[in-house]
């Protein structure tokens, strides 16, 4: 069965330092989504992604972060410049022309010190 | 905006009983409710969801209910196994159909353990 894959699965930087989460969502999906979720916490919506470009996102998605499609089959997510509250889980998910579902990855656990 | 509020946070039940876990939005704009599934250093697994047009859906031993009216929606699973043991998360969003998918907002989460 297709599945969303993530890469790294950890991945630990120091603050202020530039992180690049990759994303291979199903291949056939038109819908390209990041969500975070802090420890022990709810997952939150970042951004959504369609057409090459931004849908919508969510107030946590500022000016550090960004979001880009560089081929055809990979979808990142970049933090320029890494907070301590950067620290969550981070989640990549996609659904088809139908919205019959978001398939969320296993995720990258990101560890800012 | 959308605001979804999941009940109970833990749940413990014996093998073979039944869970129910209750989720309530604040947009009656949502038309889309999902239920995701997660297991420890896992991502959250699609397991159901239901449209606004449905009152209830259900898939083997899973089923979701949902009350447009009062703004709330349930999971229920029959006759629990301890690998039904996981977080379950409750989401809503409003899916504009042939737009964009909405974000999903999620419940905070129920975690289910079942003791065997």
């Amino acid at each position: 069965e297709p599945e969303v894959t993530q890469t790294p699965s950890h991945q630990v930087t120091q603050m202020g330092q530039e992180v690049i989460l990759r994303c291979v969502p199903i291949s056939n999906h038109l819908y390209f989504y990041w969500y975070r979720q802090i420890l022990g916490q709810k997952v939150e919506f970042l951004v959504s992604f369609y057409n090459n470009e931004i849908s919508e996102k969510s107030e946590i998605f500022d000016d550090q972060f960004s979001v880009e499609r560089p081929d055809g089959s990979n979808f990142t997510l970049k933090i320029r410049s890494t907070k301590l509250e950067d620290s969550a889980m981070y989640f990549c998910a996609s659904s088809d022309w139908d919205q019959s579902g978001q398939y969320f990855g296993p995720g990258t656990r990101l560890t800012v010190t | 905006g959308e605001n979804v509020e999941q009940h109970p946070s833990t749940l413990s039940v014996q093998e073979g009983d039944s869970a129910v876990i209750k989720c309530t939005y604040s947009d009656s704009a949502s038309n889309y409710f999902p239920w995701y599934k997660q297991e420890l250093g896992k991502g959250p697994q699609l397991i159901i969801d239901i449209r606004s047009n449905v009152g209830e859906k259900k898939d083997q031993r899973i089923a979701v209910t949902l009350n447009k009216t009062a703004k709330h929606f349930s999971l229920h699973i029959t006759e629990t196994q301890p690998e039904d043991s996981a977080v379950y998360f409750c989401a809503a969003c409003n899916v504009n159909y042939g737009g964009s998918q909405g974000n999903l907002i999620f419940g905070k989460g129920t975690k289910l353990s079942v003791k065997p």
